[in-house]
């Protein structure tokens, strides 16, 4: 059964540009969340989507947004990009959310220049 | 407010011994709890979790024990190999609303030499 997959692996982006990164989980899952892994504030959870709903959503600026298809592929978006962005940003997939292992993907290594 | 603390940034450990990595967390809402390893670079993998209904839960050389009246929890790696060695993460969910939410601990690197 094939894992997470997360595209792209690695991405270089300007200060003030826009990204979006694509999640596509794991068949029959529906629920993906998506994480910020920085070396100084460890994994911090963004936000959850559950059958194409934000169901939860973390302490991040609004800049940081996301959506979910009907095939349950997920993509984040980031506007206005800091040099504080740059950062691992990890996909999550899991059954139903709460109490269902989370299973990642390789994420996709984001550095603001 | 750190909710979930690996209060040990590092562990060194000879193969064939045991590895004990511990795991406090302060939310008592937390009622299921998850142990990750991490290698550099690349998503977190899933290793083994326990419901707070539980206070043991075994799956091979892997064994998570939770102590909820001290609000820690612990993952045994015996005997250790070279091939654990990553860095090891404890996450706790949340029951109620929290959703997908994971709140993860800032992890420990384990070494385990040959």
């Amino acid at each position: 059964k094939a894992g997470v997959t997360q595209t792209p692996r690695y991405l270089i982006k300007t200060r003030g540009q826009q990204v979006t990164l694509s999640c596509s989980p794991i068949s029959g899952h529906r629920s993906v969340s998506w994480y910020q892994q920085t070396p100084g504030q460890g994994l911090q959870f963004l936000f959850e989507y559950f059958s194409e709903t934000q169901r939860n959503k973390g302490n991040f600026p609004g800049r940081f947004s996301g959506r979910q298809f009907s095939n349950s592929r997920s993509e984040m978006n980031v506007s206005t990009l800091e040099l504080g962005d740059s950062a691992l940003y990890l996909c999550a997939s899991s059954l139903f959310g709460p109490n269902t292992e989370a299973f990642f993907g390789q994420g996709t290594r984001l550095t603001v220049v | 407010d750190q909710q979930v603390k690996q209060n040990s940034p590092s562990l060194s450990v000879q193969e064939g011994r045991i590895s004990i990595l511990n795991c406090d967390y302060t939310n008592s809402m937390f009622d299921y709890f998850l142990w990750y390893k991490k290698y550099p670079a690349e998503g977190p993998t899933f290793l083994i979790s326990i419901s707070s209904i539980k206070d043991k839960n075994e799956d091979g050389r892997f064994t998570v024990f939770l102590n909820k009246s001290a609000k820690h929890l612990s993952l045994h790696i015996v005997p250790s190999q070279p091939g654990d060695s990553a860095v090891y993460f404890c996450a706790a969910s949340e029951r109620g609303t929290s959703y997908g939410k994971l709140t993860f601990g800032q992890g420990t690197i384990l070494t385990v030499h040959p």
